[in-house]
């Protein structure tokens, strides 16, 4: 089992603040890393899957960059709204593998109005 | 499109009880299709990941099995179950390697 960790644990804004998180995972053994969103009572929903060193992905006001040879992705929210509220997990796939992912504990954000 | 289902969507079973947990997928042929637990407190935990009928890998040792009868059907079961098995449980499935796992709508399971 390969230990994917993610800081902080749960975090609380105001809206309109700008936030980010850290996902951690191994650096020798690395093939993708996936970040989810996970609304309560809901799938998780897929934001951004990243393979290459210095890869920066966007999408709205969210937005993530990755670092495979420290092992580290950050997950940055800018103007953050009350919707943003929900887990945040992040994944990752070694290679050589039937493309498993192996997830961290997830941030939990709540955006105060 | 494709689509994931699972059911049932909640489940409260006595100890050592079995259990049978389905997911099917439409829209696909021959998709990677996975297993995982949320237990309270934790993260989501790969458990079962297969690659084709009949193949089945497991990540964790535990009293749960998977099989794949068919070839976008997914089913978890036990046995028995223990108080620890309690959790959402979620389907996943992909088809290309690195691209994203779409899960299902998940399986609350109460064990008393």
């Amino acid at each position: 089992i390969l230990n994917v960790e993610q800081s902080p644990q749960s975090l609380h804004v105001q809206e309109g603040d700008s936030t980010n998180f850290t996902c951690s995972f191994p650096s020798s053994n690395f093939y993708a890393l996936h970040w989810y969103r996970w609304e309560t009572a809901k799938s998780p929903e897929a934001l951004f899957v990243m393979t290459l060193n210095g890869d920066e992905k966007k999408k709205g006001r969210i937005s993530a960059t990755l670092n495979t040879k420290e092992g580290y992705s950050y997950l940055y929210i800018k103007g953050s709204q009350p919707e943003d509220s929900a887990t945040y997990l992040c994944a990752f796939s070694p290679p050589n593998t039937g493309n498993q992912f192996y997830f961290g504990t997830g941030t939990s954000l709540t955006v105060i109005p | 499109s494709q689509t994931i289902h699972q059911w049932p969507a909640t489940l409260v079973q006595p100890v050592g009880s079995p259990l049978s947990l389905e997911c099917t997928v439409e829209g696909t042929s021959n998709p990677n299709l996975y297993w995982y637990r949320q237990a309270a407190g934790r993260g989501l935990q790969l458990l079962f990941y297969s690659v084709g009928i009949g193949q089945i890998s497991s990540e964790v040792p535990q009293n749960l099995s998977a099989s794949r009868p068919q070839d976008r059907q997914f089913i978890l079961s036990s046995k028995k179950l223990l108080l620890s098995d309690s959790g959402f449980y979620l389907c996943a499935w992909t088809w290309l390697r690195t691209d994203t796992q779409y899960f299902g709508p998940g399986t609350r399971l109460t064990v008393l």
